[in-house]
């Protein structure tokens, strides 16, 4: 069975840029979530979705930030315009009864 | 909200010694789940042990169980035999139980980076 999938593994762009992350959820897992990890600290829920339904977002920031995940299958999340503080890893995870995590992309905004 | 606090930025082991890492929680829940993650620099994490607030005996796999403290709030994993492999990061997870309709997402400490020394 394949993993969590994620492209980019890794992004160096420009601030003010945008720029978008890719996720392939493990087939069947119904429930997808998007995290953020900052350097030194544990990853934050940023997005949960139940097929195609964003039913957690409160931690989103709507302004910069968008997701989709179209016929509930894979996921992307965008930003823009990309901060300097935005520099991160986002992780994605898939959940049917336990969690699988990708391996994450590492954003740098210069 | 829930919270979790892991109050060991770092902590060195030597190799085939034990090793315990600790992990407090906050919620008033009364029934739901907590985990420790392993993460290796490939970024990805990976489950190490996961317990059942309901079950009062405390989780045990292969070389790593934990130390459930319910009423302190409490969550330790002691790893045994410790051996290189084993360097990561480690965070310790809290979630409530299914809400219905799907897992709520992990809330995390800020992790303790284990170095094994050999």
């Amino acid at each position: 069975e394949a993993g969590v999938v994620q492209s980019p593994r890794y992004k160096i762009i420009e601030k003010k840029q945008p720029v978008a992350f890719w996720c392939n959820p493990i087939s069947g897992h119904n429930t997808l979530y998007w995290y953020l990890q900052n350097l030194g600290q544990g990853p934050e829920l940023l997005i949960r979705y139940e097929n195609e339904e964003a039913v957690d977002d409160s931690q989103l920031p709507k302004d910069r930030f968008s997701a989709e995940r179209l016929k509930g299958v894979d996921s992307t999340l965008k930003i823009q315009p990309a901060e300097l503080g935005d520099s991160a890893v986002y992780l994605c995870a898939s959940s049917w009864v336990g969690y699988t995590f990708g391996s994450g992309t590492r954003l740098t905004v210069v | 909200a829930q919270t979790v606090t892991q109050s060991q930025p770092e902590m060195s082991v030597q190799e085939a010694e034990t090793v315990t890492l600790s992990c407090t929680y906050d919620t008033s829940e009364s029934d739901y789940y907590l985990f420790w993650y392993k993460q290796p620099p490939s970024r990805q994490m990976i489950l190490v042990i996961r317990q059942e607030a309901y079950k009062q005996q405390n989780a045990t796999e292969n070389r790593f169980s934990v130390n459930f403290q319910k009423a302190a709030k409490s969550f330790s994993l002691k790893i045994s035999d410790s051996q290189l492999g084993d360097a990561a990061m480690y965070f310790c997870a809290y979630r409530d139980t299914y809400s219905g309709g799907g897992a709520d997402g992990l809330t995390f400490g800020k992790g303790t980076h284990l170095i094994i020394q050999p």
